[in-house]
This record gives structure tokens, C-alpha cells and sequence, in this order.
């Protein structure tokens, strides 16, 4: 099976800074990688598909890229509302795969 | 606008086994593919398993082969995710995420989770 591993398990930045989240997959999978964003209580959101398409909704803020096996989200201009964890995950194989998440804190 | 609404919370016995729905209104239910991804308390996402409603094909994740089975009916617009032989460490919040994109796989939407305790 595909794992995924993330860094850094947790981030602490100031209103304002840019923050980078990065995946790394155990095989390539091409861009069929998504992120999401998970807030205490509630469901996960989708922020980014295929590696680098905004889902309708999502503030520009948020952008994605990488393909193969390494791939980043990044969040420009950190809002207090963006505090949350946020999950890579895999859908190239038949099996399916999360990152451990990364929980993002303001400072 | 498709939306998505789960079964209450469960109470179950270790050995027990536990069946979730989730409904689904708007869209067109036969073109979506629905995955299970379970939350245990204070951990990360844990994908469990999918379909593909119209060729009713399913994938699981091999850590819960031959303990989990995702079923869909077409004519209630229902997904189900039934897990048997329970654990205490089966306890935890269990999502079910709609992929309604033709063209992607990505779960661009949720349901709002099923809490499933199991203890004695």
C-alpha cells in the first residue's frame, strides 16, 4: 500500500506569514492527491484536488502543487480562521491513503 | 448542492457488529463513489473503504479486510458501512465522503460523522 507522510506535525506562525505543508508519498501516484482541512468537531473540507486545483469556495489564500511523490499546500497570508489540521491523501491506487495530518496554531 | 445525512450514534458491544448509513439528496446518486474513513478519538483520518455506486464495485483498506463491507441502494439513495467483530479500539467517529466529480475521486463531500462507541 501507498503510505503518506507529512511534515511538520505541528506549525506555529504568525497572522500574516506564509506556511507551507508538505506530503511525501512511498510510490509516485502522478497528481492524484487532494488536501483537506479539519476544524475541531466537525467534518473535513476539501481545499485542493489533484494536486493543484482550488475547490470551489476555497480562498485564494490556499494553493497546492507538487506531482510524483513530494507535494506542498501552502497558506499565504495566514488568517486566524485557517487554524486547523490539515490532511494529505492519495487516490491513485485501489487503496487509499491519509497523511497523519498537521495541526497549524497561531502564534 | 448534494447533501449528505448519517445514522445516530451507536452504542455497541465488543464482538457486535454496527451498520452506518448515509443518505444522499441532489446530485444523481448512481455517478457518485462513497468512502468510509474512520476518526478514532483525538487521532488523524483513516480511509476505510469506497464504492463505486454504479458498477457497485468496492476497494477496503487491508487493515479492515474481511471486517468491513460498503453497500449502496440506488433506490433510497443510501450508502451503508457495516463492520463486524467490534473492538474497543473501534471506537471512534466514522464518516462517509462523497466523490460527486465525474472526472475526480477527491471527497468533495462529507457527511457530518457517526460516533461508535464500543465498550462492555
Amino acid at each position: 500500500d501507498i503510505q503518506m507522510t507529512q511534515s511538520p506535525s505541528t506549525l506555529s506562525a504568525s497572522v500574516g506569514d506564509t506556511v507551507t505543508i508538505t506530503c511525501r508519498a512511498s510510490q509516485h501516484i502522478n497528481t492524484w492527491l487532494a488536501w483537506y482541512q479539519q476544524k475541531p468537531g466537525k467534518a473535513p473540507r476539501l481545499l485542493v484536488y489533484k494536486a493543484s486545483r482550488l475547490e470551489s469556495g476555497v480562498p485564494s489564500r490556499f494553493s497546492g502543487s507538487g506531482s510524483g511523490t513530494e507535494f506542498t499546500l501552502t497558506i499565504s497570508s495566514l488568517q486566524p480562521d485557517d487554524v486547523a489540521t490539515y490532511y494529505c491523501q492519495q487516490y491513485d491506487s485501489s487503496s487509499w491513503a491519509f497523511g497523519q495530518g498537521t495541526k497549524v496554531e497561531i502564534k | 448542492q448534494v447533501q449528505v445525512t448519517q445514522s445516530g450514534a451507536e452504542v455497541k458491544k465488543p464482538g457486535s457488529s454496527v451498520r452506518v448509513s448515509c443518505k444522499a439528496s441532489g446530485g444523481t446518486f448512481n455517478k457518485f463513489g462513497i468512502s468510509w474513513v474512520r476518526q478514532a478519538p483525538g487521532q488523524g483520518l483513516e480511509w476505510m473503504g469506497h464504492i463505486i455506486i454504479v458498477f457497485g464495485t468496492t476497494n477496503y483498506a487491508e487493515r479492515f479486510q474481511g471486517r468491513v463491507t460498503i453497500t449502496a441502494d440506488e433506490s433510497t439513495n443510501t450508502a451503508y458501512m457495516e463492520l463486524t467483530t467490534l473492538r474497543s479500539d473501534d471506537t471512534g467517529v466514522y464518516f462517509c465522503a462523497l466523490d460527486t466529480d465525474l472526472g475526480d475521486d477527491s471527497l468533495d463531500t462529507w457527511g457530518q460523522g457517526t460516533m461508535v462507541i464500543v465498550s462492555s
